[in-house]
């Protein structure tokens, strides 16, 4: 079984742009969850997807949002980046994403770098 | 809020056993999760346990958890220097989304 994949890998912007992530999540994976990770601040939790609609929303501001599609792939969208906006984002996939033991399969992440 | 601690650094010799501890908060925690980061990847899932569980063993990997105090440890035995890794300690909680700890850089010395 394929494990979820993020692209791009690597991803230069300048301050004001726009950015899309993209995450396919493990086959019949349902739930998508995004993180951000810096240095400074560790992991922290974005938002998570499950059957298209948005479940959890973590503490970031309206400039990012992001989406999933009906076949569970999710997008996630940075506008008016900051330098601060410079991190590792992973994407996790799981089966249902609440309830019971949900485990959560980590991508390999994007790494974007805000010039 | 729901917070997540953990030390920032160890160090041990090859062969020698590791502990890597955290504490959290949130005395609701349903699971409580061990992950492991390599440099320039994800996290890799190593183990979980559930609440009503003090301990659980696979392989080199041993949790033990004290629930009273909020307390989760991971021992690898006989530490490699394939075990050098960044390891995060992470909670959740039925209908909640996981809370990671800062993570513990582990090297492990030859």
């Amino acid at each position: 079984k394929a494990g979820v994949t993020q692209t791009p890998r690597y991803l230069i912007k300048t301050r004001g742009q726009q950015v899309t992530l993209s995450c396919s999540p493990i086959s019949g994976h349902r739930s998508v969850s995004w993180y951000q990770q810096t240095p400074g601040q560790g992991l922290q939790f974005l938002f998570e997807y499950f059957s298209e609609t948005q479940r959890n929303k973590g503490n970031f501001p309206g400039r990012f949002s992001g989406r999933q599609f009906s076949n569970s792939r999710s997008e996630m969208n940075v506008s008016t980046l900051e330098l601060g906006d410079s991190a590792l984002y992973l994407c996790a996939s799981s089966l249902a994403g609440t309830g019971g033991n949900n485990e959560q399969f980590f991508g390999p992440g994007t790494r974007l770098t805000v010039l | 809020g729901e917070d997540v601690e953990q030390s920032l650094f160890l160090s041990v010799r090859e062969g020698d056993s590791s502990v890597i501890n955290c504490t959290y908060t949130d005395s609701s925690s349903t699971y409580l999760y061990w992950y492991k980061q390599e440099p320039g990847a994800g996290l890799q899932l190593l183990t979980y346990i559930f609440s009503n569980m003090d301990m659980k063993q696979d392989q080199r990997l041993t949790v033990l958890l004290n629930k009273k105090d909020k307390h989760l440890s991971l021992r690898i035995a006989d530490t490699q220097t394939g075990d050098s890794a960044i390891y995060f300690c992470a909670e959740r909680n039925y209908g909640q989304n996981f809370v990671f700890g800062p993570g513990t850089r582990l090297s492990v010395l030859p």
